[in-house]
């Protein structure tokens, strides 16, 4: 059963660098069928997708933030990283991450759903 | 974008009844749409996709219907652990992938 986890410090100084990892296990993420993303959702508030990878490189973000974002993966350690930077007290949140699947439908391939996420973890901007 | 617009916000229902939850996109995402639910303190786990199939795992309580731009979630039969946040989300154009704001099912 494929499993993620975050991890990564819980407090960012404003103006710094967010950095979160995800561990995957239980699966390779060099699979052919899916990209993995990080969304997130600040307290008290709704869900917003931050951006998605491939593993031959294809990335996706979030244009609200895309200027900010970087999102990379290590086959090695079957994990994919998060970096945030210039971050400031809007960027608050639980951030997960999450399998994010691609399904063939008719000619074309989409980038689906997603499932199964990790726990969560909060990052807090703060001096 | 599409922008993805839940309601109510929050319904409030007794244990057994019927809970019907809405979801509308700004424009057609044909049958491209998920659901999700959110207990406190737990990640979102997926309930629906194809707008109408259930996710590995989930009761039969629970179904999906609608295209285009008109979505219900519909529980038939509220069960104590069914009181949650629940959010759709579109995958028909992206990026970016858009979610609602969620409704919650709370226990009146």
């Amino acid at each position: 059963q494929l499993q993620l986890q975050e991890s990564g410090p819980g407090l960012v100084k404003p103006s710094e660098t967010l950095s979160l990892t995800c561990t995957v296990s239980g699966g390779s993420i060099s699979s052919s069928t899916f990209y993995w993303a990080w969304i997130r959702q600040p307290p008290g508030k709704g869900l917003e997708w931050v951006g998605s990878l491939y593993y031959h490189g294809t990335t996706y973000y979030n244009p609200s933030l895309k200027s900010r974002v970087t999102i990379s993966l290590d086959t090695s350690t079957n994990q994919f990283s998060l970096k945030l930077n210039s971050v400031t007290a809007a960027d608050t949140a639980v951030y997960y991450c999450a399998r994010h699947p691609l399904r063939r439908s008719g000619t074309y391939y989409n980038v689906v759903w997603f499932d199964p996420w990790g726990q969560g973890t909060l990052v807090t901007v703060s001096s | 974008e599409i922008v993805m617009t839940q309601s109510p916000a929050t319904l409030s229902v007794s244990p057994g009844e019927r809970a019907t939850l809405s979801c509308r996109a700004s424009q057609s995402v044909s049958s491209n749409l998920a659901w999700y639910q959110q207990k406190p303190g737990q990640a979102p786990r997926l309930l629906i996709y194809g707008a109408s199939t259930r996710a590995t795992g989930i009761p039969a309580r629970f179904s999906g219907s609608g295209s285009e731009t008109e979505f219900t979630l519909t529980i038939s039969s509220l069960q104590s652990e069914d009181f949650a946040v629940y959010y759709c989300q579109q995958y028909n154009n992206w990026p970016p992938w858009t979610f609602g704001q969620g409704t919650k099912v709370e226990i009146k």
